[in-house]
C-alpha cells in the first residue's frame, strides 16, 4: 500500500538547536508535497508546499524543506528553533493520479525546551 | 470570509445513534475532505469530494456517508455510531490549479465521543 512515513514520533530539543524531520513516501509518480503544523489545541496550518521547480522550498516561520525525488523524501528543517515551535508536525502527500486524496504521515511531536 | 466552519464543536453519542457533522466553506473551493485524527495515527482521510455531486472514499470510509449537493457544504453522516468512531473530526477544503489541489484549509474540528 502507498504510504507516508515520518521517521521520528517524538523529538525533544533545546531552544536554538537545529531541527530536521524526515518524511518519505512510496508513490512512484508525480506528487504534491506539504508540511503542516498543529499547535496545541489548534487545527492544522500549512508550513510549506512543493509542487514543482526548485526542490528547496521556504515556508513560514523560518522553516524550509528539500524534495529529493530519487529518495522519495521531503525533509523539513529549521536552523534554530524557538520555544514557540513546540507543536506536532505532519507531512502530507497528494499523488497526481488521485488529486484530492491527500495522505498524511503519523506526525512528529516536537517539544522545545527553554 | 468565515473560511471552513464545522458544527458541532463537541458531541457525545450513544452506541447505535446516528448523527451528521456539518461542514461549510465560503471560499468557492472545489475540493473538500473529511479526516479523523487519532493519537499516533495522524490524520486519516474518510471521504473526499472534487466538486459538487462527486465524492469518493478515502482510507477509512466504513461507517460514514457523505454527499456534496452544493459547492459550499459537505456533511458527514455517521450511520450507527460505534466506540471506535470516538475521534476528532476535521473538515478541509482546497482550491486547484493546473498543478493540482493546493493546501487544505481546515475547520476547527469536532470532538466526538461515542459511549
Amino acid at each position: 500500500a502507498q504510504s507516508v512515513s515520518q521517521h521520528n514520533h517524538h523529538v525533544i530539543l533545546s531552544e536554538a538547536a537545529s531541527l530536521e524531520l524526515g518524511c518519505n513516501y512510496s508513490y512512484g509518480g508525480t506528487v504534491n508535497l506539504f508540511w503542516y503544523v498543529q499547535y496545541p489545541g489548534q487545527h492544522l496550518q500549512l508550513l510549506l508546499k512543493y509542487f514543482s521547480g526548485d526542490p528547496l522550498v521556504k515556508g513560514i516561520k523560518g522553516f524550509e524543506a528539500e524534495f529529493i525525488k530519487s529518495k522519495f523524501s521531503f525533509n523539513l528543517r529549521k536552523p534554530s528553533v524557538q520555544w514557540s515551535d513546540t507543536a506536532e508536525y505532519f507531512c502530507a502527500v497528494n499523488p497526481a493520479d488521485s488529486w484530492g486524496k491527500l495522505q498524511f504521515g503519523a506526525g512528529t511531536q516536537v517539544v522545545v525546551t527553554p | 470570509n468565515a473560511g471552513v466552519t464545522q458544527t458541532p464543536k463537541f458531541q457525545v453519542l450513544k452506541t447505535g445513534q446516528s448523527m451528521t457533522l456539518q461542514c461549510a466553506q465560503d471560499m468557492n473551493h472545489e475540493y473538500m475532505s473529511w479526516y479523523r485524527q487519532d493519537p499516533g495515527m495522524g490524520l486519516r482521510l474518510i471521504h473526499y469530494s472534487v466538486g459538487a455531486g462527486i465524492t469518493d472514499q478515502g482510507e477509512v470510509p466504513n461507517g460514514y456517508n457523505v454527499s456534496r449537493s452544493t459547492t459550499e457544504d459537505f456533511p458527514l453522516r455517521l450511520l450507527s455510531a460505534a466506540p471506535s468512531q470516538t475521534s476528532v473530526y476535521f473538515c478541509a477544503s482546497s482550491y486547484s490549479s493546473a498543478g493540482g489541489p493546493h493546501e487544505q484549509y481546515f475547520g476547527p474540528g469536532t470532538r466526538l465521543t461515542v459511549t
